[in-house]
């Protein structure tokens, strides 16, 4: 497996604020992923960031709002911009290992709370 | 995506009985079938996955049933204990350079001593 980690942890943001998740692996992954759950839900992707690639986004998300970087293979941001109550989520870094084939593991969450 | 469901939303089991979560899928492409367990307060965590040229697969108390005809698959924890109260996620992917879960709902098992 692999050692994903989130920062930060959790955080309370104003509305109309932006705020950057990062995520750092132990291990080199090409393949990088980016889910929201929001309270008591299930998780959704946001958006799919290979390294050396622009980041793919799912229906319903957009660049404007969740901005991704991935500048090598270790390491990825998730911008959350302009948030409104509405964002207030668990974000969750995921990767799938070049060398685990099928399996997807995620990182601790990143808890935000907007007010 | 294509959709997963997943029942029952919530499920309350005696300690030492069968804990039983059901999935059903519609996307055909789907080849990787992950079962999730997650904590309050922590990230998702691998739990058990099959694939579909299995119908079954046993780890410890934790077994994937898969019935591809059917387009369903599911979970059985055996010996249930309190420590396995945790919400429980089915999943699944398609692999070919994809790898992007769609995930069930979710089901909020306790187990009560």
């Amino acid at each position: 497996s692999a050692v994903i980690s989130q920062k930060p942890s959790r955080d309370i943001c104003q509305r109309g604020t932006s705020l950057t998740i990062q995520c750092q692996v132990d291990s080199q992954v090409t393949m990088m992923f980016w889910y929201r759950q929001q309270p008591g839900q299930s998780l959704t992707l946001i958006a799919t960031a290979n390294q050396g690639s622009e980041a793919t986004y799912e229906s319903g998300f957009v660049i404007d709002k969740f901005p991704i970087s991935r500048p090598n293979l270790t390491f990825s941001t998730l911008t959350v911009s302009n948030m409104s109550p509405e964002d207030s989520s668990i974000y969750l870094c995921s990767i799938r290992l070049d060398t685990s084939g099928n399996t997807i593991y995620f990182g601790e969450g990143s808890w935000l709370t907007v007010v | 995506q294509q959709q997963v469901k997943q029942s029952p939303q919530s499920l309350i089991v005696q300690k030492g009985g069968i804990s039983i979560i059901n999935c059903a899928y519609e996307n055909t492409a789907f080849d990787y079938f992950p079962w999730y367990q997650q904590f309050p307060g922590k990230g998702p965590a691998l739990l058990i996955a099959i694939r579909p040229d299995v119908s079954e697969k046993k780890e410890g108390r934790f077994t994937i049933s898969f019935n591809k005809s059917a387009k369903q698959f599911s979970l059985h924890i055996m010996d249930s204990q309190p420590g396995d109260s945790a919400t429980y996620f089915c999943a699944a992917h398609s692999g070919a350079g994809s790898y992007q879960l769609t995930f069930g709902k979710g089901t909020k098992l306790s187990v009560i001593p």
